[in-house]
């Protein structure tokens, strides 16, 4: 079946240092690739997205390569902020398809 | 824009009574979802909506959810009777369409249950 994988968290960093957050993910075909950001008492807001193999998603300083020899889709930044203190959801769709599956979430403490 | 609201936000219940959230879609969104986000968990799809047919409530536990979207606008979601494993975010979200490209999904708040 179709599945997501991320790194456990919780990951703490201290402002300014470079973020990876890890995602695979198993699926037939070619899915799209979501990552999606949570912030403290709100709903899921789509940070990034990819379509097809090598895109790269990019938002708010956040990038993400869609890899298919590798079945990943790792999440990075060149330089958190405290304000980037969320938890983060990979997720994927299957072309023609109608439901988003996600993966369990990593919470990522950004200290100033 | 108004975005996704739900109510109520927290929910607090004895196993066995009933309980129903209520959300109100993005003006215009055809598709609405409904999922249950456990604890350290992902949100896991309960039922999908468009308009106002059900298209996926494969994962909705039937014996104990309901969930119903008259006139293609608001829908609610109850549980009767609530188990202790229900305790959960219960987060609705709502799409132009499902088809590609229209499918971007944007999320309310959530409803925080907790069964006792």
């Amino acid at each position: 079946g179709n599945s997501v994988t991320q790194m456990e968290g919780p990951v703490t960093l201290s402002e300014e240092a470079f973020l990876t957050i890890n995602c695979t993910y198993t699926a037939t075909g070619y899915p799209s690739l979501f990552w999606y950001v949570q912030y403290p008492g709100e709903g899921l807001q789509l940070l990034l997205k990819a379509t097809k193999a090598d895109d790269k998603g990019s938002n708010k300083g956040f990038e993400a390569t869609y890899r298919k020899e590798t079945t990943s889709f790792h999440l990075e930044k060149g330089s958190v902020q405290v304000s980037d203190s969320a938890v983060y959801f990979c997720a994927l769709k299957k072309t023609g398809g109608f439901k988003t599956i996600f993966g369990a979430g990593t919470r990522l403490f950004v200290k100033a | 824009e108004a975005g996704v609201a739900q109510s109520p936000r927290y929910k607090i219940i004895e196993k066995r009574q009933s309980v129903a959230f209520w959300c109100n879609p993005i003006s215009g969104h055809a598709t609405l979802y409904w999922y249950q986000q456990i604890l350290g968990q992902g949100p896991k799809l309960l039922i999908q909506f468009q308009n106002n047919g059900v298209v996926d409530d494969s994962q909705l536990p039937k014996d104990r959810f309901s969930a119903e979207r008259l006139k293609g606008v608001d829908s609610t979601l109850k549980i009767q009777p609530a188990k202790l494993e229900d305790s959960a975010v219960y987060l609705c979200a709502s799409s132009l369409d499902r088809r590609e490209g229209l499918y971007e999904q944007y999320f309310g708040p959530g409803t925080r249950l907790t069964v006792t």
